[in-house]
């Protein structure tokens, strides 16, 4: 099977722009969370999207946002961007709702915020 | 919420020797802790995980280990090769299908 799949995987905005991010999970897997990871915060927990339900959301601002389609791939959305949004955004697939199933991870699109 | 604490934040060991890396959570509801490895560019990658069931989990070099009482779980890398040179995260769930990550250990396996 193909792997999680992220794109663009480089993207240069300007702050007050807005930016959506893709993912494509593994094929049969349902459930897509998304991570912002950088090396201050490390790695943080967004939102999880299940059967193109946001199931679970972290504590970032109202900025940022997404869904899910019914195909599963899953889009993020961060609108008037600040500096302080410049990392990488992971975004991880597993079959279904338990956490306990495995997390497998995309290889992030890098955001630079300018 | 969940809180989890990694050290330490870098650890250097000379290929052959064994490594170590301790992580504390708060939640005590928390019942899942995997542990990723994220080598420099690339994805992290899960490379083990326990269940509160358990006290222990080996595979082949890795092993991990966890304390429900003291909530403290640990990653023990034995025998290491320059391979296992990576940032290691361990993670815990948050009761809310969730996981709220450690800040990251680098390890540096001099060879």
């Amino acid at each position: 099977k193909a792997g999680v799949t992220q794109t663009p995987r480089y993207l240069i905005k300007t702050r007050g722009q807005q930016v959506t991010l893709s993912c494509s999970p593994i094929s049969g897997h349902r459930s897509v969370s998304w991570y912002q990871q950088t090396p201050g915060q490390g790695l943080q927990f967004l939102f999880e999207y299940f059967s193109e339900t946001q199931r679970n959301k972290g504590n970032f601002p109202g900025r940022f946002s997404g869904r899910q389609f019914s195909n599963s791939r899953s889009e993020m959305n961060v609108s008037t961007l600040e500096l302080g949004d410049s990392a990488l955004y992971l975004c991880a697939s597993r079959t279904g709702p338990p956490i306990t199933d495995t997390q497998y991870f995309g290889p992030g699109t890098r955001l630079t915020v300018l | 919420g969940e809180n989890v604490e990694q050290h330490p934040s870098t650890l250097s060991v000379q290929e052959g020797d064994s490594a170590v890396i301790k992580c504390t959570y708060s939640d005590s509801a928390s019942n899942y802790f995997p542990w990723y490895k994220q080598e420099l560019g690339k994805r992290p990658q899960l490379i083990i995980d326990i269940r509160s069931n358990v006290g222990e989990k080996k595979d082949q070099r890795i092993a991990v280990t966890l304390n429900k009482t003291a909530k403290h779980f640990s990653l023990h890398i034995t025998e290491t090769q320059p391979e296992d040179s990576a940032v290691y995260f361990c993670a815990a769930d948050t009761g809310r299908r969730a996981l709220t990550f450690g800040s990251g250990t680098r390890l540096q396996v001099q060879p």
